[in-house]
């Protein structure tokens, strides 16, 4: 089966940087993605890795290690904005599956003034 | 912009009704699915589909079953809602294309309460 592992919450200050681990298990790892949603919204997405690498997107980066089945987001300059929920998903390509995204449980990311 | 619209935001049904739950999306996508929120859980998926007609089942299908007769509408019945049903339901949808299906859009979600 698949499992994904993320922090369930982070906090951290205006200007800080924060950095939201993944750690998953899957048979057919094709991709990890990140999504942010802020509460009542819908999710959005944010960045996908296929390969090993940091893939960056304005002040959000994330990174992708496919041997040691870990990625991460990294927020710079955090905003208060940045509040919400960061979920990490993982892309498994056997057979019936193909396509589909498994989620994580989510991180919740707390910006203090 | 890519829109994926869900009909209700918020629903209140009885137990043992029957719920229909409509999604639609206008990018032409060829990909739907509907996954289920729940604090503490994530996201998780019901069922999706590739194509008209076409559907399979994700981790969480007893219970539910959907509809696909056009390519931009995809459906989520509950044939007979129970409390443990209550739950957010986002719809989203994205191309099958290798290195375009990646990326899920999102409906606003469904919040769904079975009293």
């Amino acid at each position: 089966g698949q499992s994904l592992e993320q922090p369930s919450e982070v906090t951290a200050v205006e200007g800080a940087i924060v950095q939201i681990n993944c750690t998953y298990q899957t048979s057919g790892f094709y991709g990890l993605s990140w999504y942010q949603q802020h509460d009542g919204g819908a999710p959005t997405f944010l960045s996908y890795n296929g390969l090993d690498g940091l893939e960056e997107t304005g002040r959000f980066s994330s990174f992708l290690s496919r041997s040691d089945s870990y990625g991460y987001l990294l927020l710079q300059e955090l905003q208060m904005k940045d509040s919400a929920s960061y979920f990490c998903a993982v892309r498994d390509d056997r057979g019936s599956t193909l396509g589909r995204l498994y989620f994580g449980r989510g991180t919740q990311l707390t910006v203090w003034p | 912009d890519v829109k994926v619209t869900q009909s209700s935001r918020y629903l209140v049904k009885r137990t043992g009704e029957k719920v229909f739950l409509e999604c639609v999306q206008d990018m032409d996508h060829e990909n739907m699915f509907w996954y289920r929120q729940d604090p503490g859980l994530g996201l998780r998926l019901i069922y999706f589909s590739y194509d008209v007609k076409m559907k399979e089942k994700g981790d969480i299908p007893e219970g539910y079953s959907v509809s696909r007769e056009k390519k931009e509408r995809f459906s989520l019945i509950l044939e007979s809602a129970s409390t443990n049903q209550t739950s957010m339901y986002l719809c989203a949808s994205s191309f099958r294309d290798r290195g375009k299906d990646e990326k899920l859009f999102f409906g606003s979600g469904t919040q769904l309460s079975v009293l």
